[in-house]
């Protein structure tokens, strides 16, 4: 299994451009979650999604689209980046089991993305 | 929002040496994660739990929900034990992430 994959690894982007970072799980796993880590932050949760179809929030979403149109994929996108957008994003995922969310989670590598 | 804070922020430690970290959260939750982000970057689960005691090898977490306090010990510290430690709450579907231990173990 190559567990959960994140393209690219790094990305310079210019302000207002869009683009959008890639997260792929061969786990089958239900739940898949973008993060941002920042320098004294900790990590923040962009949005996630319990299943095909279904998305919703996190702390910090403003800024960032997701859709979840299969059970592997989970792409995060910048609709029009800004400089508060540089950040290292990861992705994760996990098992939700019959009770919820109750599985160790899977993280991805991380991309570092840097907006000028 | 649950409140995450761990302590100490910064760790240094003599090889052999038994270290604790320590994490607290402010409401109820469903389990209490440890994670371990390496000098790289990459992020691996430690333990999840949602009472009482874990122990994989050398780290041993506990956690105590009455006092929403949990702590990461690591006995005979060693080299390879040096990165960023972090504790994360999890309710529902929503996780909230402490900003981490850095901890150096010196030969």
């Amino acid at each position: 299994n190559a567990g959960v994959t994140q393209t690219p690894k790094f990305q310079v982007l210019k302000t207002g451009q869009s683009m959008t970072l890639q997260c792929a799980q061969d786990m089958n796993h239900e739940y898949m979650s973008w993060y941002r880590q920042d320098p004294g932050m900790g990590l923040r949760l962009i949005h996630y999604s319990v299943g095909a179809g279904i998305t919703d929030q996190g702390e910090v979403p403003n800024g960032y689209n997701v859709s979840r149109s299969t059970t592997e994929d989970f792409p995060l996108r910048l609709l029009s980046a800004a400089p508060s957008q540089t950040s290292v994003y990861f992705c994760a995922s996990s098992y939700s089991g019959k009770t919820g969310l109750s599985y160790e989670q899977y993280f991805g590598p991380g991309t570092r993305l840097t907006v000028t | 929002k649950n409140e995450v804070e761990q302590s100490p922020q910064n760790l240094t430690a003599q090889e052999g040496e038994f270290i604790t970290i320590n994490c607290s959260y402010s409401v109820g939750i469903s389990a209490l994660h440890w994670l371990q982000q390496h000098p790289g970057g990459g992020i691996v689960s430690l333990f999840m739990l949602s009472s009482g005691k874990k122990k994989h090898g050398r780290l041993i977490a506990t956690i105590n929900i009455q006092e929403k306090h949990s702590s990461l010990h690591i006995t005979a510290s060693h080299p390879r034990d040096s990165a960023v430690y972090i504790c994360a709450s999890h309710t529902g579907n929503q996780f909230y992430f402490g900003t981490g231990t850095s901890l150096t173990v010196i030969p």
